[in-house]
């Protein structure tokens, strides 16, 4: 099966914005409005932060966001915080299965 | 506000069986989704596949473990578990119990099992 392709890395300083990319196929998040986003901490489970491409669970800081155009959906996290410092997975509903990224880590500069 | 545990053995002999139980609280197993995630040490996440309970259970397996996996909810424990049979050591990777949407979220995680296959 075939991750989501994200940037390994991102990084950015205090205040400024990243944005990562997470590009499928028309199988998987082209063909579907159910792209969601995961921060994970090291030695830490998943957390989600966005679902349904742009919708932000109870509890996420409105920084986090999220988009898709095509084959391709992205996170964006505006006024960056050092505990922004983490990686960050995209998951997509694929039909008869669910198929994840391949994470990106980001930095805090 | 529900949380899950995952419990089983730490390390299994290669082609052997591979079993977790999820001691699910805080919520009914009925009517959610609940899913099995492992993801490799340093590695990415995959989805196992999930289980959808209202009386009766339902399943959805990833395609490329289905012919190995199985996943079964036992109700008077609230749990449900996995079974992931001929494992290698590329089957060596934390595991997850997750509430899940059906096509969506995941949320909550139970914080993870490690599982090492090796003899």
């Amino acid at each position: 099966q075939s991750a989501l392709t994200q940037p390994p890395s991102a990084s950015g300083s205090p205040g400024q914005s990243v944005t990562i990319s997470c590009t499928g196929t028309s199988s998987d998040v082209g063909g579907y409005d159910y792209v969601s986003w995961y921060q994970q901490y090291p030695g830490k489970a998943p957390k989600l932060i966005l679902y349904e491409v742009t919708k932000r669970p109870s509890g996420v800081p409105d920084r986090f966001s999220g988009s898709k155009s095509g084959n391709t959906a992205s996170l964006i996290v505006s006024g960056l915080q050092t505990e922004d410092e983490a990686v960050y997975y995209c998951c997509s509903y694929a039909g008869n299965n669910r198929v994840f990224g391949t994470g990106t880590k980001v930095t805090v500069l | 506000q529900v949380q899950l545990q995952e419990s089983g053995p730490g390390l299994v002999r290669p082609s052997e069986t591979l079993s977790l139980n999820c001691t699910v609280s805080g919520a009914s197993l009925s009517g959610h989704y609940w899913s099995w995630i492992r993801q490799v040490p340093g590695k990415g996440l995959e989805w196992i596949g999930h289980m959808y309970y209202s009386g009766n259970a339902n399943y959805r397996y990833n395609p490329y473990l289905e012919r190995r996996v199985t996943i079964s909810v036992d109700t008077s424990k609230n749990q449900f578990s996995l079974k992931l049979t001929s494992v290698t050591a590329a089957d060596t990777a934390v595991y997850y119990c997750v509430l899940g949407s059906g096509r969506d979220w995941f949320d909550p995680w139970g914080q993870g099992t490690l599982v090492t296959v090796s003899s």
